[in-house]
């Protein structure tokens, strides 16, 4: 099967500007979980969705948002850009069900914000 | 909320010395899991624990699901420099009606040269 894939693996940006990221899973994978990851920082739990509902959230504010779509594929968008924004972003899926189980990562987003 | 606390934050070892790290949660899990990040790239999964007691090896890695399901342990044994990355604990506990994955904070693995 094949893996995680995300796009695109960096991007550029300047503050103020708004960026959408995606997410394809694990063939058969419902659920999607996206994370923030600093330099030298663990992964920041930002939201996780199953069969196209939020289904949990992180301490983010509300510029970070998301969806997902019926074939499971995801999307993150962060609007009005700043600076601490640049980070790696990870997306992860697992089967999903009753609960998140494994989960399995792409190999990231290079954001970076000048 | 829940936390999990990982430690050591990091460690610098020698090339073939074995390695120890933990993680101990503040409830009980029913769900332990371990990965691994390599520089610029996402978390792999190394073993996955579902048991108390439990104890899962792969390759030269050993992880432990504790007793009081409140902790687990990874060791790795005879280490070799592409060991070297960030080790990630996680847990999951059935308490939460939303079975989140819970993190630690890793644990940075350096081999001096």
């Amino acid at each position: 099967k094949a893996g995680v894939t995300q796009t695109p693996r960096y991007l550029i940006k300047t503050r103020g500007q708004q960026v959408t990221l995606s997410c394809s899973p694990i063939s058969g994978h419902r659920s999607v979980s996206w994370y923030q990851q600093t330099p030298g920082q663990g992964l920041q739990f930002l939201f996780e969705y199953f069969s196209e509902t939020q289904r949990n959230k992180g301490n983010f504010p509300g510029r970070f948002s998301g969806r997902q779509f019926s074939n499971s594929r995801s999307e993150m968008n962060v609007s009005t850009l700043e600076l601490g924004d640049s980070a790696l972003y990870l997306c992860a899926s697992s089967p999903g069900g009753v609960q998140v189980g494994e989960q399995y990562f792409g190999p990231g987003t290079r954001l970076t914000v000048t | 909320g829940q936390q999990l606390n990982q430690s050591p934050q990091s460690m610098f070892i020698q090339e073939g010395e074995d390695v120890s790290m933990n993680c101990t949660s503040s409830s009980i899990f029913n769900t332990w899991l371990w990965y691994k990040q390599d520089p610029g790239e996402g978390p792999v999964l190394l073993i996955a624990l579902y048991k108390a007691g439990e104890l899962t090896s792969n390759g030269r890695l050993t992880a432990q699901f504790g007793i009081t399901r409140k902790d687990s342990f990874l060791n790795i044994s005879a280490s070799i420099p592409s060991d070297v990355g960030i080790y990630f604990c996680a847990g999951q506990s059935h308490m939460d009606s939303n079975y989140q994955l819970i993190w630690g904070a890793g644990t940075k693995l350096i081999i001096k040269p």
